[in-house]
């Protein structure tokens, strides 16, 4: 079991650049959830993949986009960085009740 | 609005007992998560209350009283590493989807 990886683990972006971010499950997980945590508070949900549907969105701007391949790994796209997009970028996989967290993205906008 | 209030810092004495409350408002209801966060780390799942009253796993215990809308984490015999941020999360949706609090960040001392 190698658990959740993310990559890359740390990207510096231009304003107003795309970024991808990538992520696998733990085996045998469908799920797959994203969130954006900024320095000093809690995670903030993105949007939530089952099966390679969308089942959640959180309150983020059209920028912010996400896919699930059928090998449910996951990529989070995001347009036309902000300064503010700036933050560490976690993914989770679930089975059940727990979320495993991968080590997250640090993004950095300048 | 959807929200959870906990404690923004708390202090305490290696050896001790410590106890981190978390009220929350939400929409909807499916169980409330604790996970604790190193700085620079992923967070990492300590327990889960879909109903009310007490769960125990080793030195961690977590409680829920839904008609309260209040859970607390409590750690005992409290050690260095566990000096973290503590973060309780709300299922508020069928799914996986977490709304999270701020979290409260936990100071050992010798």
């Amino acid at each position: 079991d190698t658990g959740v990886t993310q990559s890359p683990t740390h990207l510096i972006k231009t304003r107003g650049q795309q970024v991808t971010l990538r992520c696998s499950p733990i085996s045998g997980h469908k799920s797959v959830s994203w969130y954006q945590q900024v320095l000093g508070q809690g995670p903030q949900f993105i949007f939530q993949y089952y099966e390679k549907e969308e089942r959640g969105r959180g309150n983020f701007p059209d920028r912010f986009s996400a896919r699930q391949f059928p090998n449910y790994s996951s990529e989070l796209n995001v347009n036309a960085l902000l300064l503010g997009d700036s933050a560490l970028y976690l993914c989770a996989s679930s089975l059940d009740t727990e979320a495993f967290f991968g080590q997250g993205t640090r993004l950095t906008v300048v | 609005g959807q929200s959870l209030e906990q404690p923004s810092e708390v202090t305490a004495v290696e050896g001790a007992i410590v106890q981190i409350n978390c009220t929350y408002q939400t929409s909807g209801f499916y169980g409330l998560s604790w996970y604790q966060q190193h700085d620079g780390g992923a967070p990492t799942f300590l327990s889960y209350n879909a109903l009310d009253g007490l769960e125990e796993t080793g030195r961690f215990s977590s409680f829920l009283s839904r008609s309260d809308s209040y859970g607390y984490l409590l750690l005992q015999e409290l050690q260095m590493k566990d000096s973290a941020s503590y973060f309780c999360a709300v299922r508020a949706l069928m799914g996986y989807q977490l709304i999270w609090g701020a979290g409260t960040k936990l100071i050992i001392k010798p």
